[in-house]
C-alpha cells in the first residue's frame, strides 16, 4: 500500500530562519510527488511536481528536492505569509489517485 | 484562484438528511476528483471520474455517490448523513492525469 509520511507535523520559524520540510513515502512505481500548500479553510494551492530521483525545483523562497525514499521542501529565509500547512502527495504508475500525507504545519514568526 | 469552483461554501445540516455538492472544473479539465478532509484523517481521496465515466474509487461510502456530467460538473451526492460526515470536501480537476488544481472547498456540517 502506498504510503506518505510527512514530518515534523509543527514547525515554528522566526522570520529569516531557513528550514526543511520531510516527505518520506512508498510506492510501488512513483509517477510523481506534488507539493501543495493548504491555507487554513482554503483548498490546497499546487506548488511544485517531481518525476524522477536528483529532480529539483525552485519558486520563490521554495525548492523541492526528490530522493528515491523522500522529499524535501527546502524553504530559504522564510516570512511571514508563508505560514501554512504544506502537503505532500505521492501517485503511482497508472494513473492512480494521490495520496496525501498529513501535512506539516508552518509558522514562521516576525 | 485554481479555476475550480465549488458550491455551497458552507452547508450545515441534520444527521439522516442527504445533501448535493456542486463541482466545475478547469476549463478543458476532462478529470474530477473528489476528496474528505477531517481534522484526523487528512485529505482523503473518494472517487475520480474521466470525461463521465467512473475512473477509480477510494474509501467512499455506499451511502455517497457521484457522478459527471456531459458538461463534466460533478456532483457528490451523501445520504443518511452522520455527525462523522462533519468536514471539508474537495473538488479538484485534472488535464493529463498530472497535476491536480483544487476547488475551494465545501464545509459540511452535520449536526
Amino acid at each position: 500500500e502506498d504510503q506518505v509520511t510527512q514530518s515534523p507535523e509543527a514547525l515554528r520559524l522566526q522570520e529569516g530562519e531557513s528550514s526543511s520540510l520531510n516527505c518520506s513515502y512508498t510506492v510501488s512505481g512513483l509517477r510523481g510527488l506534488f507539493w501543495y500548500r493548504q491555507d487554513p479553510g482554503k483548498g490546497p494551492e499546487f506548488l511544485f511536481t517531481l518525476y524522477s530521483a536528483g529532480e529539483e525545483k525552485e519558486k520563490e523562497r521554495l525548492k523541492a528536492t526528490l530522493t528515491k525514499k523522500e522529499s524535501f521542501l527546502h524553504i530559504t529565509a522564510p516570512k511571514p505569509e508563508d505560514s501554512a500547512t504544506y502537503l505532500c502527495a505521492v501517485q503511482a504508475q497508472g494513473n492512480t489517485p494521490l495520496v496525501f500525507g498529513k501535512g506539516t504545519r508552518l509558522s514562521v514568526i516576525a | 484562484d485554481s479555476g475550480v469552483t465549488q458550491t455551497p461554501k458552507h452547508l450545515i445540516t441534520a444527521t439522516g438528511q442527504r445533501v448535493t455538492l456542486r463541482c466545475s472544473p478547469r476549463s478543458g479539465d476532462l478529470s474530477v476528483y473528489w476528496y474528505q478532509q477531517s481534522l484526523d484523517q487528512g485529505l482523503q481521496f473518494l472517487i475520480q471520474y474521466y470525461n463521465g465515466e467512473e475512473r477509480a474509487k477510494g474509501n467512499i461510502l455506499e451511502r455517497f455517490s457521484a457522478q459527471q456530467f456531459p458538461d463534466l460538473h460533478s456532483e457528490l451526492n451523501l445520504s443518511s448523513l452522520e455527525l462523522g460526515d462533519s468536514a471539508l470536501y474537495f473538488c479538484a480537476s485534472s488535464r493529463n492525469a498530472n497535476e491536480q488544481f483544487f476547488g475551494p472547498g465545501t464545509r459540511l456540517t452535520v449536526l
